[in-house]
């Protein structure tokens, strides 16, 4: 099975800064990555898929790039409301399975 | 409004079985695959189930395959997750949520709209 590490575990930044998190998988899976955003007590949020197509509503400063094993999210400028956990997910068709990296948790320093 | 609602969490004992639901509503059900996905306490996300629109096609994580079954009800707008066999590690959040991208018979996995959740603990 495909194995998704995030890193870092948790990154510490301040509003107005950017912000660089890396999802790596054990073996490639093309694009087919996706990124979630969870804050306490609510349900995940669909950011990104496909490694960089945002979902609706999204704002644009959230991003997606990479393909194959090395993927990441970037955050041009960091608003309040952005502090949460990422998580990034993997779909495949053949087995059809899909697996969650373990989260990174943005917090504000 | 796009919506899904979940219920049926409860407490159950080791062993014991509970059938989750998820009421949807806001979009043409039966073109959507539709997954149930779990959280335990303080724990990352789990995938644990998903099956296509048309419901003839389900698909199940390792860790639950023999002990859930997923189900729908495109009549009634519907999906269902029968949990069998409790332990103790399936304590946990338990989501709903819709597919990306409207396909009867196919799976994208991308999952745009999610419940609210409903938990399930498994304790003597």
């Amino acid at each position: 099975d495909i194995v998704l590490t995030q890193s870092p575990a948790t990154l510490s930044l301040s509003p107005g800064e950017r912000a660089t998190l890396s999802c790596r998988a054990s073996q490639s899976v093309s694009s087919y990555l996706a990124w979630y955003q969870q804050k306490p007590g609510q349900a995940p949020r669909l950011l990104i898929y496909d490694a960089s197509n945002r979902a609706t509503g999204i704002p644009a400063r959230f991003s997606g790039s990479g393909s194959g094993t090395d993927f990441t999210l970037t955050i041009s400028s960091l608003e309040p409301e952005d502090f949460a956990v990422y998580y990034c997910q993997q779909r495949s068709n053949w087995p059809p399975r899909v697996t969650f990296g373990q989260g990174t948790r943005l917090e504000i320093k | 409004e796009v919506q899904l609602l979940e219920s049926g969490g409860g407490l159950v004992q080791p062993g014991g079985s509970l059938r989750l639901s998820c009421v949807a509503s806001g979009f043409t059900f039966s073109n959507y695959a539709l997954s149930w996905v779990r959280q335990a306490p303080g724990k990352g996300l789990e995938w644990v189930s998903t099956i296509s629109g048309s419901g003839g096609s389900t698909n199940y994580a390792d860790s639950v395959k023999g002990r859930f079954t997923i189900s729908r009800d495109n009549s009634k707008n519907t999906l269902y997750l029968q949990v069998n066999s409790l332990r103790a590690e399936d304590t946990a959040v338990y989501y709903c949520a819709k597919d990306l991208i409207a396909a009867a018979n196919y799976y994208y996995f991308y999952m745009d709209v999610w419940g609210k959740g409903t938990t399930v603990t498994v304790s003597s």
